[in-house]
């Protein structure tokens, strides 16, 4: 079974408006790291947020949100006042439980923001 | 100053031959990896390093091997390339802690090895 599912394979935004990443996960650990990176069409993996399970507050880094609605085991990027730059492949990943190293990802997803 | 660098970031070979990535960070970080990402940009984890201790091997032909000289490096070695190792390997770091946005994973620039 798919740790981290994400279902839209592309989406597309207008300059400056908000725009909503799905990403589901299934784990039963109860502690757990949720993140997203950004790959742009240059290749590199750019770490942007992070989410624990047990942090009560949702994650924010700037114009980066995760909506993070643990019972509904979803973890969703949002991204305010798209920008060009914010064009690039987006992927979700999971690290599953205390101390653990390894890290999922889920299929990934191209946004591309018109101007 | 680059933190996790890599290379080369471009590896054109033949099948059969025998080649190596490098990887270095700068960020006084504990933990390597090497990641594959194929070519429908799928990332799996392939092997990771703490203090150059083996801690995971995935399912990955013996015919990689990763060389950990100290905790800021780790290498890839791939012996008798095959066609199916095309793909965009990555090399990252973290600090291996327990909690906490503390073991992000940091990637390197990747390097695309095309296998002919």
């Amino acid at each position: 079974a798919q740790k981290i599912t994400q279902t839209q394979p592309g989406m597309f935004v207008q300059e400056k408006e908000a725009v909503t990443l799905d990403c589901t996960y299934d784990t039963s650990d109860q502690s757990y790291g949720l993140f997203w990176y950004k790959q742009p069409s240059s290749g590199e993996m750019i770490f942007l947020i992070y989410q624990g399970s047990y942090d009560e507050q949702n994650a924010t880094e700037g114009r980066y949100s995760l909506n993070f609605q643990k019972a509904r085991k979803s973890a969703n990027l949002v991204i305010s006042a798209s920008q060009l730059g914010d064009s690039a492949m987006y992927f979700c990943a999971m690290r599953e439980g205390r101390g653990s190293e390894k890290l999922v990802f889920g299929k990934g997803m191209k946004l591309t923001v018109n101007p | 100053d680059t933190a996790v660098s890599q290379t080369p970031k471009y590896l054109v070979t033949q099948m059969g031959n025998d080649k190596s990535i490098k990887c270095e960070q700068n960020l006084g970080h504990d933990t390597m990896y090497w990641y594959k990402q194929d070519s429908k940009k799928f990332l799996k984890i392939m092997f990771s390093y703490n203090n150059k201790e083996l801690i995971i091997n995935e399912t990955v032909p013996n015919r990689f091997s990763p060389k950990s000289p100290d905790k800021a490096h780790l290498n890839l070695h791939i012996n008798s390339l095959e066609l199916g190792d095309s793909a965009v390997y990555f090399c990252a770091s973290s600090l291996r802690v327990r909690q906490g946005a503390g073991d992000t994973q940091y990637f390197g620039p990747g390097t695309r090895l095309t296998v002919l």
